[in-house]
């Protein structure tokens, strides 16, 4: 199969600290890895899109330096929301594709909360 | 921005029951997917549909796709309340770098 791992499933951090998110492919190699976000009751919002090796394609309108990713290796991706702020509190997932399987395989979701 | 519009937003039925939900989209387009979300969860690939196919069955899955009207429409039958979740459709186009773009969402309640 393929799996996609994501770390933490959720996290509860003060305002103005910074939340590192890991999304690891466990059996396959992935140079490009997406992040969304999802607010309830809404669908998935492509915010970047994670390069192996190089820096990562913001959308349009979300903020590079407040989200910050980093794909140093074939089976890593990480987002960090720098400087949270209550209005960051969201559920974050990532996703990636394995070689030669239909589709894209999402991780589980980190629940961000900021209080 | 989502693409797709998908119809209803919410459905309820009883178990045993077919459930259809409905996707437009608005540009071309290499390929349409659907995915399952549990409340609180990752997504589930469900099934590919690609743009030179107009039907495709998995298991109690019906996907139609009509790219003359840029839709498409995913068929469950024989809902168990193990159905429960929301399904999403998103549509991949390669010229745009690969990225899925999602639809609304129809979240889907079977009652046992």
């Amino acid at each position: 199969g393929a799996v996609v791992s994501q770390h933490p499933s959720w996290v509860i951090c003060k305002s103005g600290t910074s939340v590192k998110i890991e999304c690891r492919s466990l059996d396959f190699q992935a140079t490009t890895m997406f992040w969304y976000r999802q607010f309830p009751k809404q669908s998935l919002m492509l915010m970047a899109t994670s390069n192996e090796g190089s820096k990562a394609t913001y959308e349009q309108g979300v903020e590079k330096d407040k989200f910050l990713i980093n794909h140093a290796s074939l089976t890593l991706s990480t987002l960090t929301v720098t400087s949270a702020h209550p209005e960051d509190s969201s559920f974050y997932i990532c996703s990636a594709s394995k070689p030669g399987f239909l589709g894209y395989t999402f991780g589980s979701g980190t629940r961000l909360t900021v209080v | 921005s989502q693409q797709g519009e998908e119809d209803p937003q919410a459905l309820s039925i009883q178990e045993g029951e077919n459930a259809t939900m409905n996707c437009s989209y608005k540009t071309s387009i290499n390929n349409l997917q659907w995915y399952r979300q549990n409340s609180g969860r990752g997504l589930v690939h469900l099934i590919l549909i690609r743009s030179n196919e107009r039907e495709k069955h998995s298991g109690r899955l019906r996907v139609t796709l009509d790219t003359s009207k840029k839709s498409s429409s995913l068929l469950i039958t024989a809902s168990r309340a193990a159905d429960t979740a929301s399904y999403f459709c998103a549509t991949e186009n390669k010229a745009a770098g690969n990225k899925l773009t999602f639809g609304g969402g129809t979240r889907v309640l079977v009652k046992p």
